[in-house]
């Protein structure tokens, strides 16, 4: 059964860096393009980061040099890396499978509070 | 900054029909931006409901349906009922690899 398993979400204080963790089980990390997604209270998603099947990172403007995304073969694992985080990194976060340039399937998010 | 249009909200009768659209803040939507399409429901996380413009992910009923209308990415949903109220978004791949959000439609089923 596919599934992907979220943690690391916490309260942090503006500043602070964190680390995000998706499990992923019934795929593979390796050969799968993984994005991570975030939505702030009251808000729309935003798309953060991708990791394609071969490695290649993409980073959204509003992330880029701040975020990093990352994956650990041997545990199965997607990471986003935060860092130097704001109060309007507050959100719900979410890993997704990438398939055909959709997200196919969506972990069930963790969430991030910068205060 | 690429900003990908919606329509804040939309009703529909049960048993009616409703289409949402997605736009570009400049330029038309073709299939080459490979048009997505996803329901939320409060508290939980998002459902993919269409890609490749009008490919239903599996599972997904037939009463909603993707496609190009004009200068925009459609979704239409034939046949209301009242557990597809929710809030709908749309996805636009861009060149660069990156991917946008539409501002999301909230549909009320009454």
């Amino acid at each position: 059964e596919v599934q992907m398993v979220q943690s690391g979400g916490s309260l942090v204080q503006p500043g602070e860096s964190l680390r995000l963790s998706c499990e992923v089980f019934g795929f593979t990390v390796r050969t799968s393009y993984m994005s991570w997604v975030r939505q702030a209270p009251g808000r729309g998603l935003e798309w953060l980061s991708g990791v394609t099947d071969g490695g290649t990172t993409y980073y959204a403007d509003s992330v880029e040099g701040r975020f990093s995304i990352s994956s650990d073969n041997s545990k199965n694992t997607l990471f986003l890396q935060m860092n130097t985080v704001q109060t309007e990194d507050t959100a719900v976060y979410y890993c997704a499978r990438m398939f055909r340039d959709a997200f196919e399937i969506w972990g069930p998010g963790t969430t991030v509070t910068v205060s | 900054q690429t900003v990908v249009t919606q329509e804040p909200s939309l009703s529909v009768s049960p048993g009616g029909t409703v289409t949402l659209t997605c736009g570009l803040s400049s330029g038309s939507v073709s299939t080459a931006y490979f048009p997505s399409w996803y329901q939320q429901t409060p508290g939980q996380a998002p459902r993919t409901v269409i890609h490749n413009t009008h490919i239903r992910s599996f599972g997904v009923p037939d009463r909603f349906s993707g496609s190009i209308l004009g200068n925009k990415a459609a979704l239409t949903l034939t046949g209301a009922q009242a557990d597809d109220e929710a809030d709908y978004y749309c996805v636009l791949k861009m060149g660069s690899g990156s991917y946008v959000f539409g501002t999301g439609t909230k549909v009320t089923v009454l």
